[in-house]
């Protein structure tokens, strides 16, 4: 059973950048045939897709937040991890990390950790 | 881009009832591409279906999807008291994914 885990700090400064992590157990980041993904939610408000990375390192990532973001993996710890730079007050979000199954060709979020909720404040 | 309406933005119906909720998108999507989550408060998305009719693991026969193009529904054929929550639309298209804006179900 293939679980996800977000870990990362709660309170960001502006201008500062966000750095999340995401644990995968009880599989392989490395087997492939999955999209490792990151996606937020603004509180009370709906989700939006942020990038995934793929475990060969390549990366696809949202057009309105391109410019900022960075998503990266670790295959050695089984973890990917999202960078967001120069965060403003609307970046504060719950963040989630979500498995794509691209091998049963779902291309759907099938598994997704918890969520964590950061906030943008001074 | 491509951008998933939904509607209506939130619906009130009773246990027992039969509940119909839209996806439009801005352009065609494929049907392999298109799929929907539930959503309940402090939780994560709950995958429901995918590929605009296949139901995902253990999500009860109740759910069903339909539509192509750019017209995508989720039915629930009889409310349970645990259907009541958040719904969202999903679709994958040139490497790029994006959300519908949510359907709230509610209690009537």
């Amino acid at each position: 059973q293939v679980q996800l885990q977000e870990s990362g700090p709660g309170l960001v400064k502006p201008s500062q950048t966000l750095s999340l992590t995401c644990t995968v157990s009880g599989g392989s980041i490395s087997s492939g045939g999955y999209y490792w993904s990151w996606i937020r939610q603004h509180p009370g408000k709906g989700l939006e897709w942020i990038g995934y990375i793929y475990y060969s390192g390549s990366t696809y990532y949202n057009p309105s937040l391109k410019s900022r973001v960075t998503i990266s993996v670790d295959t050695s710890k089984n973890q990917f991890s999202l960078k967001l730079s120069s965060v403003t007050a609307a970046d504060t979000a719950v963040y989630y990390c979500a498995r794509v199954d691209t091998a049963m060709v779902i291309f759907a979020f099938d598994i997704w950790g918890q969520g964590t909720m950061v906030t943008v404040s001074s | 881009e491509i951008v998933l309406t939904q509607s209506p933005g939130t619906l009130s119906l009773s246990p027992g009832e039969r509940a119909t909720l839209s996806c439009r998108a801005s352009q065609s999507v494929s049907s392999s591409y298109l799929a929907w989550y539930q959503q309940k408060p402090g939780q994560a998305p709950r995958l429901l279906i995918y590929g605009a009719s296949s139901r995902a693991t253990g999500i009860p026969d109740r759910f069903s999807g339909s539509g192509s193009g750019t017209d995508f529904t989720l039915t629930i054929s009889r409310l349970e008291p645990e259907d009541f929550a958040v719904y969202y639309c999903q679709q994958y298209g040139s490497s790029l994914y994006s959300f519908g804006q949510g359907t709230k179900l509610e209690i009537k």
